[in-house]
């Protein structure tokens, strides 16, 4: 049983550049979700999804993108990096987005932004 | 606006000892309540969670939680600390209604031996 996969592992980034980070999950969950963690912070909501096809802001989304195309995917895009979106993002999928739903997370993808 | 707040961001026992980790939340309707457990370099899986009946919730790896509204806190606890309990700890909630899961900061905890 895989869960969640993201990749890469971790990344080394110049400051300007472009990134995704990738997000699938094979348990047909209908929302996913996108963290990051920062010392002393706790986990802070990125960008949702709450089913194919439908996004929606977080907490934390600017500087960030996303899409849901399908079930599975749920990729995460820096357009232009900056030294402040150093961090480590966690993906995680709930069945249904319920506000009761246990959320399922990734091994998580660290990001370091020079 | 809901808040969640974990009071010490490091707690320290011995192993065999009582685990005791804090949890208040700001809320006058009482939310979902969660506690996330974090491993090194690993993803969070859920300990256990409220959302509604009885207010002691029993989890996984013999932790348990009470909710208790006249307090507004959720803490956690486990009898006898082992070794294997270091770990990040984090508590969150969900306002009823809501989606959104905020976390608190997190509290580390280690095991002396």
């Amino acid at each position: 049983i895989a869960g969640i996969t993201q990749a890469p592992t971790s990344q080394i980034l110049a400051a300007g550049r472009r990134m995704t980070l990738r997000c699938t999950q094979d348990m047909r969950h209908n929302a996913m979700y996108w963290y990051r963690q920062d010392l002393g912070l706790g986990l802070r909501l990125i960008h949702y999804s709450n089913t194919a096809g439908t996004t929606g802001k977080g907490e934390v989304p600017d500087g960030y993108s996303v899409s849901r195309a399908n079930t599975d995917d749920f990729p995460l895009t820096l357009a232009s990096a900056v030294p402040s979106q150093t961090s480590v993002y966690f993906c995680a999928s709930s069945v249904s987005g319920g506000a009761a739903d246990t959320q399922y997370f990734g091994p998580g993808t660290r990001l370091t932004v020079l | 606006a809901q808040s969640v707040t974990q009071l010490g961001s490091h707690v320290s026992v011995s192993e065999g000892a009582l685990v005791l980790l804090r949890c208040n939340y700001s809320s006058s309707v009482p939310p979902y309540l969660f506690w996330y457990v974090q491993y090194p370099n690993q993803g969070l899986q859920l300990l256990l969670k409220y959302t509604t009946g009885a207010t002691l919730v029993k989890g996984i790896n013999g932790f348990e939680a009470e909710f208790k509204k006249s307090e507004t806190s959720f803490h956690l606890t486990k009898p006898s600390a082992h070794m294997s309990d270091a770990a990040e700890y984090f508590c969150a909630v969900t306002p009823q209604g809501a989606q959104k899961l905020v976390f608190g900061q997190g509290t580390r905890l280690t095991i002396n031996p």
